[in-house]
């Protein structure tokens, strides 16, 4: 079962910051973050492996709340190079499938 | 050297024609996919081969069959092609399965007339 991203579209202005939501109906055992942008391949971000873990990529963070079933990915001082759309992907019991959620449509405008 | 190359890059075809996408990675990974991404950009897997065994078939219908002659390859191959299967179609590899990160090639963008 696929896990479920909000918003499902942003638009920001340079500078300004966004947070994404990703939540399972399912245990998550672990959170996996990718973005893709427009005519290009996904690209991986960084993975969450335990509850409460947190990692950061430039300005982009992310946490991850085992008991929630949810993680979040923050962009803080969103740059032009931000937009895309962000995936985020949980891992299935037997921990040999990536199933990613609907994205979301990241926009930063000048 | 490109780490996950697909070929070819963009396909037109007619309906009820067969066609096939190609992919290699030179990453020396164990695992390797094939991801479907239809027009509103979801992502769904399709298939997940490790070490040239099929692990992972996810309700594909059989008009898709994928073969992999050798860890370092994974191919697709689609028989009746139907409208519904425009989409774009993305290779990816990883170390091991599932859990690790994943390397995507660039696309083939399959379009079904």
């Amino acid at each position: 079962q696929q896990p479920v991203q909000s918003p499902q579209a942003v638009i920001l202005r340079e500078g300004e910051d966004a947070v994404i939501n990703c939540s399972s109906s399912k245990a998550l055992y672990s959170v996996h973050w990718y973005r893709q942008k427009h005519g290009e391949a996904p690209v991986f971000l960084m993975i969450l492996l335990k509850g409460g873990e947190q990692k950061g990529h430039e300005k982009i963070s992310a946490s991850f709340n085992e008991k929630k079933q949810q993680s979040s990915l923050y962009l803080t001082a969103s740059q032009l190079s931000y937009s895309g759309t962000y995936f985020c992907g949980s891992i299935n019991n037997a921990g040999n499938m990536l199933t990613f959620g609907g994205g979301t449509r990241l926009m930063v405008k000048p | 050297d490109t780490a996950v190359s697909q070929t070819p890059k963009y396909l037109v075809t007619q309906m009820g024609n067969d066609k096939s996408i190609k992919c290699e990675q030179n990453l020396g990974h164990d695992t390797m996919y094939w991801y479907k991404q239809d027009s509103k950009k979801f992502l769904k897997i399709m298939f997940s081969y490790n070490n040239k065994e099929l692990i992972i078939n996810e309700t594909v219908p059989n008009r898709f069959s994928p073969k992999s002659p050798d860890k370092a390859h994974l191919n697709l191959h689609i028989n009746s092609l139907e409208l519904g299967d425009s989409a774009v179609y993305f290779c990816a590899s990883s170390k091991v399965s599932g859990a690790n990160v994943l390397t995507f090639g660039a696309g083939s963008r399959l379009t079904v007339l």
